[in-house]
């Protein structure tokens, strides 16, 4: 069964903790993605890597982390740095680059408590 | 940097009646144009997408339309049922843009039975 999982969908964390939020994909993409999504409003683009062992910066990178050292995982870290956390975070892929399709992941939950 | 522009933010409609959303962008070299469909608490899923050297789209009950003068794209969807209701959202992308895909703030659309 080919997608994109997250995990976990819901996540608590405390005020001061970094946090990790898994993304795995089998469809053999070159490219991922994070989203921030926060209620009404679009997607946020966190930080994205085209390639193994390379990413970038998107809109809103401060406060957040990644790695790249495998095709199928994107792990992102959220630090104690970020000030607004609670959100709803989406991982994406695509098969070459931005111009192709992005597939989402079902998305975790986080909330600072 | 690019700007994408959804209207309207809600939208209601009677069962098989037809449904329309419209985006602008500001990016003239922006060439491609996906529509995502996100029900609530999943990821948004792909529904159709436009590239700049076509001016329309059609799949089943839903099609896109691109004026690449205007610089606006539209989403159609006929004959609506309930599980049409979602949040929907443009998006579009370009090489100026580094390929990033930029949302727009997405449409929450509601089909009453």
């Amino acid at each position: 069964d080919g997608g994109i999982t997250q995990s976990p969908k819901y996540l608590f964390r405390k005020e001061g903790q970094n946090v990790t939020l898994s993304c795995e994909q089998n469809l053999n993409h070159d490219a991922m993605y994070w989203y921030r999504q926060d209620p009404g409003q679009g997607l946020r683009l966190i930080y994205y890597s085209q390639i193994v062992n390379d990413f970038q910066k998107g809109d809103i990178a401060e406060g957040y982390s990644v790695s790249r050292e495998k095709k199928e995982s994107f792990p992102l870290t959220v630090t104690s740095a970020q000030k607004n956390p609670t959100a709803f975070y989406l991982c994406a892929s695509s098969p070459r680059g931005q111009t192709d399709t992005q597939y989402f992941g079902p998305g975790t939950r986080l909330t600072v408590l | 940097g690019e700007n994408v522009e959804q209207h309207p933010s809600t939208l209601s409609v009677q069962e098989g009646d037809s449904a329309v959303i419209k985006c602008t962008y500001s990016d003239s070299a922006s060439n491609y144009f996906p529509w995502y469909k996100q029900e609530l608490g999943k990821g948004p899923q792909l529904i159709i997408d436009i590239r700049s050297n076509v001016g329309e789209k059609k799949d089943q009950r839903i099609a896109v339309t691109l004026n690449k003068t205007a610089k606006h794209f539209s989403l159609h969807i006929t004959e609506t049922q309930p599980e049409d209701s979602a949040v929907y959202f443009c998006a579009a992308s370009s090489e100026d843009s580094s390929y990033k895909l930029i949302f727009g703030s997405g449409t929450r659309l509601l089909v009453r039975p």
